[in-house]
């Protein structure tokens, strides 16, 4: 079955750079999420969207900004970047009104 | 916001042998999911529990949905090497459309051959 896709898998930045990661959802799936994880930490949310409208927001820094797009997919654009911002981010898809979440297998940003 | 309190923090165990570990909150969820992560890889969802006092199982993992809508625990019995990894429960919140997780801090298994 298809899964949740994200790209890059992997992103090397230096401090001050902008990161642009985006999420392609499960067919079919309306709603994504966007979660951080730290090292050794537990996936934190950030923000969500159904319907290309943002649904809820989380502990999202303000130089953190994201949108969903018409055909689903998702980009997360992050500037300023700073060593803090080194983390797994995961983009998780679901149907509206489903309470599953499928995660992707993230993207490890790494800041310099 | 919520906060789940997740335990135990990790477990030793020798293959064969059953686990449990569970969650709880001061608040109350709608729904209870539970994961189960790789090192660098998404969380993958194994149960979801929509109902106080459901009881679902998945294979060898048995996972139950507290009745004070407050805790839940996740049991795998007969464990395997391939068991190994992180096991994080997460929550939904009450009411709304909104559907984002809250996550517990997660159990490290590892599995002994």
């Amino acid at each position: 079955a298809a899964g949740v896709i994200q790209s890059p898998r992997h992103l090397i930045k230096e401090k001050r750079e902008t990161a642009t990661l985006k999420c392609y959802p499960i067919p079919r799936h309306d709603t994504v999420y966007w979660y951080q994880q730290g090292p050794g930490q537990d996936p934190q949310f950030l923000i969500s969207f159904y319907e290309k409208m943002q649904s809820d927001k989380g502990s999202i820094p303000d130089r953190f900004s994201a949108q969903q797009f018409s055909d689903y997919h998702s980009e997360l654009n992050m500037s300023s970047l700073e060593l803090g911002d080194s983390a797994l981010y995961f983009c998780a898809s679901s149907q509206q009104g489903s309470h599953e979440q499928y995660f992707g297998p993230g993207t490890r940003l790494t800041v310099t | 916001g919520q906060q789940l309190n997740q335990s135990p923090q990790s477990m030793f165990i020798q293959e064969g042998e059953d686990v449990s570990m569970n969650c709880t909150s001061s608040s109350i969820f709608n729904t209870w999911l539970w994961y189960k992560q790789d090192p660098g890889e998404g969380p993958v969802l194994l149960i979801a529990l929509y109902k106080a006092g459901e009881l679902t199982s998945n294979g060898r993992l048995t996972a139950q949905f507290g009745i004070t809508r407050k805790d839940s625990f996740l049991n795998i019995s007969a464990s395997i090497p391939s068991d190994v990894g992180i096991y994080f429960c997460a929550g939904q919140e009450r009411g709304g459309s909104n559907y984002k997780l809250t996550f517990g801090k997660g159990t490290l298994l590892t599995v002994n051959p």
